[in-house]
């Protein structure tokens, strides 16, 4: 079926710093991929998604970029802030919406 | 502006005794969710809904169950609590089940069954 693997961490980097966040997937479809993020006490939160091969989803300075051919969807900031810390979570969506594991950042001042 | 909305936050049950959690979306959408978030392990669907007065199960539904029967509000059922049903509860809702539709999220119940 249907998955998504990506980095667990956690992730502690300190302010200004590049972050990436590994996630692959497995799917039979074509599906869309999302990347969420759920800020400590609250829900999840779209932060950005692409829906076919070689788009770009881009918010708040992150960007993902649909890799068919590696089956990946990699996060990415240049310079990450205190207000980043957050947990992420990668996601899938063709039939239904499967989700990563979850990566923790903590970035340090 | 209050998209989803669970209720109650937190809750400690004891083994055995029964609970109700609820979810209202104020969007109008048709697709509702129930998610578990267990750690290293991501969310897993319970059960979900494409429209009033339909629900079916997702990838853990055993132990729950969950019933629409108004459009805003999605309910899920713990008959007989256990321990192993220890986890914070998310609700979703999404306009359409088409893959580039994204998911709204309330902002969780946590659940403790001792």
């Amino acid at each position: 079926g249907d998955s998504v693997t990506q980095m667990e961490g956690p992730v502690t980097l300190s302010e200004e710093a590049c972050l990436t966040i590994n996630c692959t997937y497995t799917a039979t479809g074509y599906p869309s991929l999302f990347w969420y993020v759920q800020y400590p006490g609250e829900g999840l939160q779209l932060l950005l998604k692409a829906t076919k091969a070689d788009d770009k989803g881009s918010n708040k300075g992150f960007e993902a970029t649909y890799r068919k051919e590696t089956t990946s969807f990699h996060l990415e900031k240049g310079s990450v802030q205190v207000s980043d810390s957050a947990v992420y979570f990668c996601a899938l969506k063709a039939n239904d919406m499967r989700f990563g594991a979850g990566t923790r950042l903590t970035v340090k001042p | 502006n209050a998209g989803v909305t669970q209720t109650p936050k937190f809750r400690v049950l004891k083994t055995g005794q029964s609970m109700t959690l609820l979810c209202a979306q104020d969007m109008n959408h048709e697709y509702m969710y129930w998610y578990r978030q267990d750690p290293g392990m991501g969310l897993r669907l319970i059960h979900y809904s494409v429209g009033e007065g339909t629900t079916a199960k997702g990838e853990v539904p055993d132990g729950y169950n969950v019933s629409r029967l108004k459009k805003q509000n999605f309910l899920l059922g713990l008959e007989s609590a256990a321990p192993s049903q220890t986890s914070v509860y998310f609700c979703a809702s999404s306009y359409s089940k088409a893959r580039v539709a994204e998911a709204f999220f309330g902002q969780g119940t946590r659940l403790t069954v001792v």
